[in-house]
């Protein structure tokens, strides 16, 4: 199956400084990638949507300016929190899907950001 | 997208089988039925995706009662690497965007 990969796998911040986590499909062209949060014992929740080369779509309660999204090529997608706070940490995953793929998405690995 | 309905938590013994139940009855008839399964501290995996016919692959079967209003995966031997949250989502094909619900906790009782 289609593989994605996240780096870095884990994370450890001061407050106040951005950190920036990579979403690569590694053997397909990802048209889409999508941004995941989780924080502990509960859901996933959608962040962002973002397609190649064109601005992401942020879901409702998400700060656009703090969570900058990038999805410069059919293989990498990049969010970068910034200014990060205490209340940031979690647990961030990207899924992907691309053309022929019948509309599946395939997660990567999920970094875990722990703000101190 | 149709909401569902699952139970929080289930056990279940290994190398039985393990049926893990959902409920969509407000499905509509263009809606889709995935199953993604999360494995403590991993991104979730695909299992099996159906619309009304029942499924079957290398890891699990689908089973989708002819109203579609509710369906069962069936993970036929269980492993304790089948230990996980398993989340059933109903969505629009065309419409990627997937919404988790709180899923259901499946420990595999050795």
């Amino acid at each position: 199956g289609a593989v994605v990969s996240q780096h870095p796998s884990w994370v450890i911040c001061k407050s106040g400084t951005s950190v920036k986590i990579e979403c690569r499909s590694l053997d397909f062209q990802a048209t889409t990638m999508f941004w995941y949060r989780q924080f502990p014992k509960q859901s996933l929740m959608l962040m962002a949507t973002s397609n190649e080369g064109s601005k992401a779509t942020y879901e409702q309660g998400v700060e656009k300016d703090k969570f900058l999204i990038n999805h410069a090529s059919l293989t990498l997608s990049t969010l970068t929190v910034t200014s990060a706070h205490p209340e940031d940490s979690s647990f961030y995953i990207c899924s992907a899907s691309g053309r022929g793929l019948r509309n599946e998405q395939f997660f990567g690995p999920g970094t875990r950001l722990t703000v101190l | 997208d149709a909401k569902t309905t699952q139970p929080t938590s289930m056990d279940c013994a290994e190398g039985r089988a393990a049926n893990l139940p959902c409920n969509h009855s407000t499905i509509s008839g263009n809606e889709y039925v995935y199953w993604y399964r999360q494995i403590h501290s991993q991104g979730p995996q695909y299992i099996i995706h159906g619309l009304k016919n029942n499924e079957t692959n290398e890891m699990a079967s689908l089973i989708i009662t002819e109203d579609r209003k509710s369906s069962t995966l069936i993970l036929p031997h269980a492993t304790l690497r089948d230990t996980a949250v398993y989340y059933c989502i109903v969505i629009n094909f065309g419409n990627e965007k997937l919404t988790f619900g709180t899923g259901t906790r499946l420990t595999i009782i050795p």
